[in-house]
């Protein structure tokens, strides 16, 4: 039972275009929405996130939405730049509580110069 | 500051013996955790750690265990390692200080890469 799904292995997008990363989920409980990225040979480090209360977060070129209704999240990266080719993990968390995550299994982006 | 570190990088084992994975952290903080990650299967958390002395069961414990006496430190124990345990560990911590939009996010080190033969 997958809890967090990011149904596309794999993306490629042109350098200096939207690159679109999307991400899914089944639990309504979850308060919080985390997006990681991750580099070959080493550990993720954290990008953005967002509230579950509220349903956009924008920080420089990284713009995360968030459709409650529909389960479903959004990383947009503008303009996508050939540095930005890296692995992105969503994953989702309680304020309280477990204070566990539930990771996506990740969307591998490619920028292409 | 070196944040969060894991000894080994990389380790190769035969079926049957055992290790134990170090992670440290520099940052004080409270909750550390243990994840394995594997091909299409993303990060799944196998234990974790609320603070000193404590330690609770992620989603896939079987096969191993943890301590974590000391705060900076949390252990992961294979006792008796199987090929299935061939994966990369994520050691990673968090604490109470939260991102611009109030969440807490974790800090990760750079991975141990576990073979297993």
């Amino acid at each position: 039972d997958q809890q967090v799904k990011q149904n596309s292995p794999s993306l490629s997008v042109q350098e200096g275009r939207i690159s679109i990363l999307n991400c899914d989920y089944t639990n309504s409980m979850f308060d919080y929405f985390l997006w990681y990225k991750k580099y070959p040979a080493e550990g993720p480090t954290f990008l953005i996130s967002i509230s579950s209360i509220k349903d956009k977060n924008e920080d420089g070129r990284f713009t995360v939405f968030l459709n409650k209704s529909a389960k479903h999240l959004s990383l947009h990266i503008v303009p996508s730049q050939p540095g930005d080719s890296a692995v992105y993990f969503c994953a989702a968390s309680w304020r309280s509580g477990t204070y566990k995550y539930i990771f996506g299994t990740g969307t591998r982006l490619k920028v292409l110069a | 500051n070196a944040g969060v570190t894991q000894t080994p990088k990389f380790r190769v084992l035969k079926t049957g013996q055992s290790m134990t994975l170090l992670c440290a952290q520099d940052m004080n903080h409270e909750y550390m955790y243990w994840y394995r990650q594997d091909p299409g299967m993303g990060l799944r958390l196998i234990h974790y750690s609320v603070g000193e002395g404590t330690t609770a069961k992620g989603e896939v414990p079987d096969g191993y265990n943890v301590s974590r006496l000391k705060k900076q430190n949390f252990l992961l124990g294979l006792e008796s390692a199987a090929p299935s345990q061939t994966s990369v560990y994520f050691c990673a911590s968090r604490g109470t200080r939260t991102s611009g939009d109030g969440a807490n996010e974790q800090f990760f080190g750079p991975g141990t890469r576990l073979t297993v033969l």
